[in-house]
């Protein structure tokens, strides 16, 4: 479900390395599931999504895994780079009659130092 | 890839004045549009889907008299804040899908500052 906070957990890291976000969400009828990257003063940009009838898809130095049994969710970014830098979101779509709706988790913010 | 603009992206007014920001699609069709309003350091919370022909589906706690919702066009929704309010200042941002099942596109914000 919905998670709003006023503390951002965060996530430092060399230029070079790799990065693991994660996100955990709550609705156990979500069925399709996308990561956003927001960077400061624009909206969210689409990263990657997957659905609940796959565990892992790989994009461009990204690649998402989706464990239903424990909801949960995580980004990986290979080689981070400074452009980078920025607040990473989960959200979900429950499906059915919400169909289309996303709720987005709370956020993370990655920092990636040169 | 889609693209989603949104207009103005800056706004300065005074208390009591009403606020239009307007969000468009560019390269689709759009039935279903979403608004957002974001705090500073927090999560996106919907405020209201935007239906093309029909009325908003506001969310728990939106106030539809105050946010006013119009989605006229299938390239078109507007969000109008009526009477703005100190309390009304924020990041609004609107969003977009091409078709259902596919990740929904989003502009780039409207910053609301009311004094």
């Amino acid at each position: 479900g919905e998670s709003v906070g006023l503390h951002l957990p965060t996530l430092s890291v060399q230029e070079g390395d790799n990065s693991i976000i994660n996100c955990a969400y709550s609705n156990s009828a979500s069925d399709y599931f996308i990561w956003y990257k927001q960077e400061s003063g624009k909206g969210p940009q689409f990263i990657i999504d997957i659905r609940s009838n796959m565990d892992k898809r790989q994009g461009q130095r990204v690649t998402v895994l989706l464990n239903k049994t424990v909801k949960h969710l995580s980004l990986q970014i290979a080689a981070t780079q400074p452009g980078d830098s920025a607040v990473y979101f989960c959200a979900e779509n429950a499906g059915g009659t919400s169909y289309g709706k996303l709720t987005f988790g709370q956020g993370t913010i990655l920092t990636v130092h040169p | 890839g889609a693209v989603v603009s949104q207009h103005p992206s800056w706004v300065i007014c005074k208390s009591g004045t009403s606020v239009k920001i307007e969000c468009r699609s560019l390269d689709f069709q759009a039935t279903t549009m979403f608004w957002y309003r974001q705090f500073p350091k927090q999560s996106l919370m919907l405020m209201a889907t935007s239906n093309e022909g029909s009325k908003a589906t506001y969310e728990q706690g939106v106030e539809k008299d105050k946010f006013l919702i119009n989605h006229a066009s299938l390239t078109l929704s507007t969000l109008t804040v009526t009477s703005a309010h100190p309390e009304d200042s924020s990041f609004y941002i609107c969003s977009a899908y091409r078709a259902v099942g596919q990740p929904q596109h989003f502009g780039d914000g409207t910053r609301l500052s009311i004094l």
